[in-house]
This record gives structure tokens, sequence and C-alpha cells, in this order.
């Protein structure tokens, strides 16, 4: 069956380091890949898609790498904040008319 | 505010009870998504609506719960005879078609004494 995998433990980062999460995936080939944001008692906010003949993207401290041979994503932060400290979720489509699967999340804080 | 609104948006139930949910999607979006969500987990897919055609529902899905889209505007999910298992986040989201960003609500919280 489909799995989707994120770091298991919690991620504790100094403030002003890079954090990367990861995000690995089995019996599965999505077209798409995308990074939601979720904090405390609410809902997901969408960060960043990648498409599967994407590399690579960008999005002003956010970066996002696809790798469809290893199965893999890693979603960097840069210049980290305290502000960035949230559950990130990983969520994978077969196409864009495809239900959106998502991961189990990572919790990250961002230590001053 | 024209975000995805959701109502209520805390619930307290017991035990065999009948409870229905409702979503207000942004305007324009054609499709509507509802998940659940527990502690530590990310959102679990349960159906999801282009339109008020109900495209796909998970087989995780037991026959106590179903979900309309009435004239593909706001949508309900209603859950039959709770029970304690189905205490969790109940989340909706909407997107344009083939846009693939979808907007969550805030959720509405069950809890099943």
């Amino acid at each position: 069956s489909q799995k989707i995998e994120q770091n298991s433990e919690a991620l504790n980062i100094q403030e002003g380091k890079t954090a990367t999460l990861t995000c690995n995936y089995t019996n599965y080939s999505p077209a798409y890949l995308q990074w939601y944001r979720q904090d405390p008692g609410r809902g997901p906010v969408f960060l960043l898609l990648i498409r599967e003949n994407e590399k690579e993207k960008r999005k002003e401290r956010l970066k996002v790498t696809f790798d469809t041979t290893l199965k893999q994503s890693l979603f960097h932060i840069t210049a980290s904040q305290p502000a960035d400290s949230a559950t990130y979720l990983c969520a994978l489509m077969k196409t864009s008319y495809d239900k959106v699967i998502f991961g189990p999340g990572t919790s990250l804080s961002v230590i001053p | 505010d024209t975000g995805v609104s959701q109502d209520p948006r805390h619930k307290i139930t017991k035990r065999g009870q009948n409870v229905t949910f409702r979503c207000d999607p942004i305007s324009e979006h054609n499709r509507l998504y509802w998940y659940r969500q527990t502690l530590g987990q990310g959102p679990e897919f349960l159906t999801y609506f282009q339109n008020e055609a109900q495209l796909e529902k998970s087989r995780l899905l037991s026959d106590r719960f179903s979900a309309e889209r009435p004239k593909g505007s706001f949508s309900t999910l209603e859950i039959q005879r709770t029970e304690q298992g189905d205490s969790a986040m109940y989340l909706c989201a909407s997107s344009r078609t083939a846009d693939y960003e979808q907007y969550f609500g805030p959720g509405t919280r069950l809890t099943v004494t």
C-alpha cells in the first residue's frame, strides 16, 4: 500500500541555521509533491508545489527538491526563525485531478 | 473574510448520536475536500467533490459517514451513530479545478464521550 514517511523525530534547530525536512514515499508515483505548514489548532497552509519533472523549486527562504528515483523530497528553510516553528506536511498527488495524500508531518522548533 | 469556513468549530457529543458539520468553501472553487486528522498525524483523506459530484470516497470511510454538496456550494459531512474512535479534527479544504493549492478551513474538533 502507499506509504509516506517524514522525519520520525521532532526537529530542533538554532535560529539562523538551515532546517532540512525529509519526505520519503513508497508504492506511489506522484506527478506533484506539495509542502504545507500547520500551526497548532489550525488547518494546513500551502507553501510550495514541485512537479515530477522539476528537480528544485525555491520561494524566498524555502527550497524543495524532488528525486523521483530515490522517491524522496527534501524541504529546506534557510536562515530559520522562531516564527518558522510549526509542523510541516508533505503531500502527494498522482495527477492534477487526483486526491491529495498527506504524510504524518514533522514538527520543527527553531530555538532563539 | 473570504477564506474557507467551517461550522461548528467544536462539537461534543455522546456515543451513538448523529452529528453534522458544514463547510463553506471559497466561492469560486469547484473542488471541495474533507479530511480527518488525529493528534500527531497528517490529514487523512475522506472524500472530495467536483462541483456537486462526489468523485471519490475513502475505502476507510464506513457507511456511517456521508457527505453532500448540493448545488456545488457548501458541503455537509454527517456521521451517524458516533463512536469514540470518531473523535478527531475534521478539516475541509477547497481549490479550483486543476489548481493544486488547497485552502483549508479552521476545522471542526469532534469529541465523542
